[in-house]
Parts: structure tokens; C-alpha cells; sequence
């Protein structure tokens, strides 16, 4: 399978533990994005990479998240002291860059973080 | 404030039949709009795509159309069949926008045999 890869798919915790979530983008694709989706919204940015740099971040990310995409290939998101309102959707979505004005963004299947 | 609205939370079609899903935008920076389908328990996938240069672009039972003037895009499948019962959102970028897709809130399709 050559599509965009994400573990787990799909994390309990408790409120105020740590969390990380992994993305394996399409191997050809130098674009990594995060979303977070809620339950009847559309997908909402979160933050994304071009290679290994961290390009653009929301305001929806607090600083108890982080990303990183540390060799330009797969990416984490971390998210700390986890919250009830994190309980959500996790997508992440890649595309390459530079073949044209525009590429579409294809993504993995999410993981989805229930917090207790 | 919504960028990208569906106004449409649902739409029921007989199998056969067009289905017509529309959405709006309000942000002139957009320049290339997509939609994607979605099944439960599985990301988006996407289905079509238009750059703000055409007017019109079809993929086998799938076109979409953009109106520029005004702010509005719509996609039409046809003939629709059950395995097409998913919720689609409608998605706009552009170099402006950071690259960055805003979604609409989505619309669910259910195709009657």
C-alpha cells in the first residue's frame, strides 16, 4: 500500500496524559499536512511541513501541540496534558510540491483520540 | 467565520440519477477547489479538482463547475449509484491561502437502489 500511512488509529487516554500520533506521507511527497476533524465539521488545518520545515501553524495549535518532521519523510504530533476538547480526528494528508501551480492533498485514514 | 460553506447538510437520490452538491466560498485568495468523499472510519479520498483559470472539469461520472463571479462551485454525478452514498466536502486553497485546504462543513449523500 502506497497511500498515506497512520498509527494508531486509534488512542484512549486519560485527561492530562501525553499523546503521540504518527504519519508516513506517500514517499514521493515533500508536503505533510495536519487537520483535526469534530463530529458533523469539515476537516480543520492544523499545521503542515514542506521537508523537514514546519511552514505554517494554526492558531488552533496551542502550545500543548507540537509537530515534527524531523528527516523530511515521516512526521509526529505530540499533544500534552491532553484535554476533553481533544477528543477528535486526527488526519494527516501529503502532496508534492512544485509539479504545477497545484496538487491534490491525499490522506490517511486518521487516528482517532477518544480522551476519558 | 466560514470561508467555505455547504449549505446542504444532506441529500437523498434515487440510483440513476444526478446528484447536484454545492458550496460557497467567500475568500477571493482561493484559487483551486476540490472535492473528496468520505466513508466512515476512513480519511478523505479524493475525487475532483478545479484551478479558478476553468469554468468546468469532468472526470468520468464526476464534473465540477465553478462560477468565479459567484463564489460558487458545484458537483454533479451522474448517474449516481449506491457505493456513492458518502459525505463530501468541498475544499479550497491557493498559494495565497498557504497551500492550506478549508473545508466546508460537508454533505451526506444516500443513494436509494
Amino acid at each position: 500500500d502506497t497511500g498515506v500511512s497512520q498509527n494508531p488509529r486509534h488512542k484512549i487516554t486519560k485527561r492530562g496524559q501525553n499523546v503521540t500520533f504518527r504519519c508516513d506521507p506517500i514517499s514521493e511527497h515533500n508536503r505533510l499536512y495536519w487537520y483535526r476533524q469534530t463530529l458533523g465539521q469539515g476537516p480543520e488545518f492544523l499545521t503542515y511541513f514542506q521537508n523537514e520545515a514546519q511552514l505554517e501553524k494554526s492558531r488552533l495549535l496551542s502550545d500543548r501541540f507540537s509537530a515534527e518532521r524531523p528527516k523530511g519523510s515521516f512526521s509526529t504530533l505530540e499533544i500534552q496534558r491532553t484535554e476533553q476538547g481533544d477528543s477528535a480526528m486526527y488526519l494527516c494528508a501529503s502532496s508534492l510540491a512544485g509539479q504545477g501551480p497545484h496538487q491534490p492533498q491525499h490522506f490517511g485514514d486518521g487516528t482517532r483520540l477518544s480522551i476519558l | 467565520d466560514q470561508q467555505v460553506k455547504q449549505n446542504s447538510p444532506s441529500l437523498s437520490v434515487q440510483e440513476g440519477r444526478i446528484s447536484i452538491l454545492n458550496c460557497d466560498y467567500t475568500n477571493s485568495m482561493f484559487d483551486y477547489f476540490l472535492w473528496y468523499k468520505k466513508y466512515p472510519a476512513e480519511g478523505p479520498t479524493f475525487l475532483i479538482s478545479i484551478s479558478s483559470i476553468k469554468d468546468k472539469n469532468e472526470d468520468g461520472r464526476f464534473t465540477v463547475f465553478l462560477n468565479k463571479s459567484a463564489k460558487h462551485l458545484s458537483l454533479h454525478i451522474v448517474p449516481s449509484q449506491p457505493g456513492d452514498s458518502a459525505v463530501y466536502f468541498c475544499a479550497a486553497t491557493g498559494v495565497a491561502a498557504g497551500n492550506k485546504l478549508t473545508f466546508g462543513g460537508g454533505t451526506r449523500v444516500l443513494v436509494k437502489p
